[in-house]
């Protein structure tokens, strides 16, 4: 079974802070994502990579940064965690544009 | 930024109840178009992946049809089951990445 993980199910940070959420996934994928669900919005693409230290912005990229320095680790950032961050986060990865599998999720408050 | 369009936003049915969903996407530059199932406190899960027009998937009680001429698809349970509430995702294929809509969220009653 492919098998994709969030360093965590829930995280509270304050404002201002630097925030780290890993992804990892098992499966030597080529292409991860991270996206952000809130209400009424649905799923929304902040940043994807399609190899190593290869990265692309998806449609919401302010105020995040990613980091894939090895195939199965792609990492999401937030240099200075605002309040309108808050938010569930959620990893996925694919080989090609087949099938995504997604990770449990990170839901993050900031305070 | 591409739109892609679902409806209802919400559904409520009773067990045993048939029901269909539309996902409307860009019938422009089509690849693919994906369906995926959401269930609280769970990840999404693939449900299809659809690619030619006039395609139709099926997975036990679920199945799907896509016209990509005109830009959409639908997705039909058949005697719905308490088991079956989730939300219903599509997603529109862009380059690597998916376009998904707001999701269908539908609550099956016992």
């Amino acid at each position: 079974d492919v098998k994709v993980t969030q360093s965590s199910r829930y995280l509270v940070k304050r404002t201002g802070e630097k925030v780290f959420l890993e992804c990892v996934q098992d499966m030597d994928h080529e292409n991860m994502f991270w996206y952000r669900q809130d209400p009424g919005l649905g799923l929304r693409l902040i940043y994807f990579s399609y190899d190593v230290k290869m990265k692309e912005k998806g449609d919401i990229p302010e105020g995040y940064s990613v980091s894939r320095e090895k195939k199965e680790r792609f990492s999401l950032i937030l240099e200075s965690a605002s309040t309108n961050q808050t938010s569930m986060y959620l990893c996925a990865s694919t080989t090609g544009v087949e099938t995504q599998y997604f990770g449990p999720g990170t839901r993050l408050l900031v305070l | 930024i591409l739109n892609v369009e679902q409806s209802p936003q919400s559904l409520h049915v009773q067990e045993g109840d048939s029901t269909n969903f539309t996902c409307s996407f860009p019938s422009s530059n089509f690849y693919a178009l994906h369906w995926y199932r959401w269930e609280t406190a769970k990840s999404p899960e693939a449900l299809f992946v659809m690619t030619l027009n006039g395609d139709e998937k099926k997975k036990g009680r679920i199945s799907a049809t896509l016209n990509t001429k005109e830009g959409y698809s639908y997705l039909y349970i058949k005697g719905s089951q308490p088991e079956d509430s989730a939300t219903y995702l599509c997603a529109f294929l862009r380059g690597t990445a998916l376009i998904f809509g707001k999701g269908t969220t539908l609550s099956v009653s016992s």
